[in-house]
């Protein structure tokens, strides 16, 4: 069972680059959500996705984009890079109550 | 928005013994939950809580909604090595797109 998977697992970047952290699940779920989690802190929801077609803001979203075209994908952009989203990424689907995670992006910008 | 204080930031205790931790919230929520991320994974859940005042156990883990819905606390017995990790909880809201708010997290060592 592959659950939620994320691609890559490291990453560097230069302040200014975009990359897309990738994001698929196979359990058919219609809720994804994605987080970053910074070293002490909690995890914060920049953004999610009730379903294929529809996104929306969580609480850090500014430097980032989202897109939902397909159940299965949920993909997170970075356009310009910034060393403030140094952080490691986890994105999750969520069935009920419960949410699946997948084992994190770790993104270093420099 | 909603924030959760989870306490204590970091536990060191011997194994066997019992651990106990919680966290509250400035607001109420409908569902608390409680998961543990080991390192270099994502967070898997625990517990989950969905009536005020209920206590759920899960072997040697017991978690309990506060008569509020304010608070939660998760308690540990018995502690063994692959206990180690960090703790988090989180409250969720019905009809928010089911979004979950995390705590800060708990990290726990348990010596030898």
């Amino acid at each position: 069972n592959a659950g939620v998977t994320q691609t890559p697992k490291f990453r560097i970047l230069k302040i200014g680059q975009s990359m897309t952290l990738q994001c698929t699940q196979d359990m058919n779920h219609n809720y994804m959500y994605w987080y970053r989690q910074d070293p002490g802190m909690g995890l914060k929801l920049i953004y999610y996705s009730v379903g294929a077609g529809i996104t929306d803001k969580g609480e850090v979203p500014n430097g980032y984009n989202v897109s939902r075209s397909t159940t299965e994908d949920f993909p997170l952009r970075l356009e310009l890079a910034a060393p403030s989203q140094t952080s490691v990424y986890f994105c999750a689907s969520m069935r009920d109550t419960e949410a699946f995670f997948g084992q994190g992006t770790r993104l270093t910008v420099v | 928005g909603q924030q959760l204080n989870q306490s204590p930031q970091s536990m060191f205790i011997q194994e066997g013994e019992d651990v106990s931790m919680n966290c509250t919230s400035s607001s109420i929520f409908n569902t608390w939950l409680w998961y543990k991320q080991d390192p270099g994974e994502g967070p898997v859940l625990l517990i989950a809580l969905y009536k005020a005042g209920e206590l759920t156990s899960n072997g040697r883990l017991t978690a309990q909604f506060g008569i509020t819905r304010k608070d939660s606390f998760l308690n540990i017995s018995a502690s063994i090595p692959s206990d180690v990790g960090i703790y988090f909880c989180a409250g969720q809201l019905s009809g928010s797109a089911r979004q979950l708010t995390f705590g800060s997290g708990t990290q726990l060592t348990v010596l030898p």
